[in-house]
C-alpha cells in the first residue's frame, strides 16, 4: 500500500516561481526523501531529512519534515524550465537502510 | 553520485518469452539491490530485494516464479520475467545503496537505473 501522498498531483507555474510540493505519510519513519525523475528515466535522489529534523537546505531546495503531522514539504525556490519532472517523496521506516515505499509523485511543469 | 547500470532500456518480446533485465552497480559492490515496478503516470512499488548470495525477498502479491531475481555478485542482480504476458508490460527500475558512503550525500540515498521499458505483444 502507498506509503506517501502527495499533493498536488500536477503543478504547472511559471519560470522564476517557486514551487511547494507536499507528501504525507501514515507510520513512523526513519527518514523522509525526495527523488526526482526525468520522464522515461530513472530516479535521481535530491535531499534527505531524518525524522528528528525539521528543516534542510540544499542548493534551491527546501524541505521540511512534521512528524505530528506525517507531512513534509519540498519546496524549490526560482524555479526553472529544467526542474520540469515528477517529484516523489519516499520513507524508510526502521532505518537508515531500510526500504523505502514511494509516493504516487507530482509532476512539476515550469513554462520558460 | 555513483552509476547504477540497466540493460536493456527497452525491450519488445511475444507474449510467453522470458526476458532478462541486468543491473549493475559500476562504483561500489552492492549488497543489496531493490527492483521496482512503475506503471505509466504512477508510482513506483516495490517488487522484491536482491540479496547477494542468498534468496530474494518479495514484497507480498509478487509471484516469486514469475519474476525471478538472481544476486550472484556483488555487482550485479539480473529480473527475469518469466513467459510475459502482457500484463507484464511495465517500467522496471533497479536501485542500490552505496554501503561505504563514498558516493552518498546521506545514508540511506538510493542510486537508481535508468530503468527497462519491457513491452510484451
Amino acid at each position: 500500500s502507498q506509503q506517501g501522498e502527495e499533493d498536488p498531483q500536477a503543478l504547472s507555474i511559471q519560470e522564476g516561481e517557486n514551487a511547494t510540493m507536499n507528501c504525507s505519510y501514515k507510520t513512523s519513519i526513519n527518514n523522509l526523501q525526495w527523488y526526482r525523475q526525468n520522464s522515461g528515466r530513472g530516479l535521481v535522489h535530491l535531499i534527505l531529512i531524518r525524522s528528528n529534523e525539521r528543516e534542510k537546505h540544499s542548493g534551491r531546495l527546501r524541505v521540511t519534515l512534521d512528524t505530528s503531522k506525517k507531512s513534509s514539504s519540498l519546496l524549490i525556490t526560482a524555479s526553472r524550465a529544467a526542474d520540469t519532472a515528477s517529484y516523489f517523496c519516499a520513507t524508510a521506516l526502521t532505518g537508515a537502510n531500510s526500504k523505502l515505499t514511494f509516493g504516487k509523485g507530482i509532476t512539476l511543469s515550469v513554462r520558460p | 553520485g555513483a552509476v547504477v547500470s540497466q540493460h536493456p532500456s527497452r525491450v519488445i518480446c511475444k507474449s510467453g518469452t522470458s526476458v532478462k533485465i541486468e543491473c549493475r552497480s559500476l562504483d561500489f559492490q552492492a549488497t543489496t539491490m531493490f527492483w521496482y515496478r512503475q506503471f505509466p503516470k504512477q508510482s513506483l512499488m516495490l517488487m522484491a530485494t536482491s540479496n547477494e548470495g542468498s534468496k530474494a525477498t518479495y514484497e507480498q502479491g509478487v509471484e516469486k516464479d514469475k519474476f525471478l531475481i538472481n544476486h550472484a555478485s556483488l555487482t550485479l542482480s539480473t529480473l527475469t520475467v518469466t513467459s510475459a504476458h502482457p500484463e507484464d508490460s511495465s517500467f522496471y527500475i533497479c536501485s542500490a545503496r552505496d554501503p561505504t558512503g563514498t558516493y552518498s550525500r546521506n545514508t540511506g540515498e538510493l542510486f537508481f537505473g535508468e530503468g527497462s521499458r519491457l513491452t510484451v505483444l
